[in-house]
């Protein structure tokens, strides 16, 4: 089993509609989780980041938490084609030790205009 | 200031020989860290300094990957006898070690073809 889990797509939405981004992490020591986009040929860039359970919202981007199930999603609402890219899952267990993240293989978004 | 920088931006080789990818962290990041990124796939973690640390390596995939960070800055990452297999972006990232959460704040990337 992989240690972060996510649907590699493409995720094709409609422009407008919501976009529910999935993943999955078998570590329960993760105690923060980051969301990165990455555009095609880009660097990642940080998005979201969440460590308590439920939800947090940050304009369009809302993310969910739910530690008991090593669940965590990405929602965008009133998707736009600029949204199109890859969205990348990142749980890490804050050891100080071990900061780096470990980083799930993205799924890739479209949004269609 | 600027964010982090990497250098080359691209670089073609052909086997067998020996490559240095750079890495320039944002001012005041302690923490440095690299990731390669082959095609279609997620990021790689490869090797990761803080400050005076022993550096964690391992992500290494093998003996002839090596780095160096010197002055706590600037980092060099190595690659010996390069293979096809090494074909990937190399990506380094930078971080506040004091900050309540580790954001990494990512490169542009060195994008390596070994031919």
């Amino acid at each position: 089993q992989k240690e972060v889990e996510q649907n590699s797509g493409p995720l094709s939405v409609p422009e407008g509609a919501i976009a529910s981004l999935n993943c999955t992490y078998s570590d329960r020591g993760s105690q923060s989780f980051f969301w990165y986009r990455q555009y095609s040929g880009k660097s990642p860039e940080l998005i979201m980041f969440i460590y308590s359970n439920g939800d947090k919202e940050d304009g369009r981007f809302t993310a969910q938490l739910n530690k008991a199930s090593q669940y965590v999603s990405l929602l965008i609402r009133d998707s736009q084609p600029s949204d199109s890219a890859t969205y990348l899952c990142a749980p890490t267990t804050g050891d100080t030790g071990r900061r780096a993240l470990t980083f799930g293989s993205g799924t890739r978004l479209q949004v269609q205009p | 200031g600027a964010g982090v920088s990497q250098s080359p931006s691209n670089k073609v080789t052909e086997k067998g020989k020996d490559v240095e990818l750079r890495c320039d962290p944002i001012s005041g990041h302690t923490a440095l860290y690299w990731y390669r990124q082959s095609l279609g796939q997620g990021l790689e973690f490869l090797i990761y300094f803080q400050g005076n640390s022993a550096p964690d390596k391992s992500g290494l995939p093998s003996d002839r990957f090596s780095a160096e960070r010197t002055g706590g800055s600037v980092s060099t990452l190595t690659i010996q006898r390069t293979q096809q297999e090494d074909s990937a972006v190399y990506l380094c990232a930078s971080s506040l070690v004091t900050s309540a959460y580790n954001e990494q704040f990512f490169g542009p990337g060195t994008r390596l073809t070994v031919l």
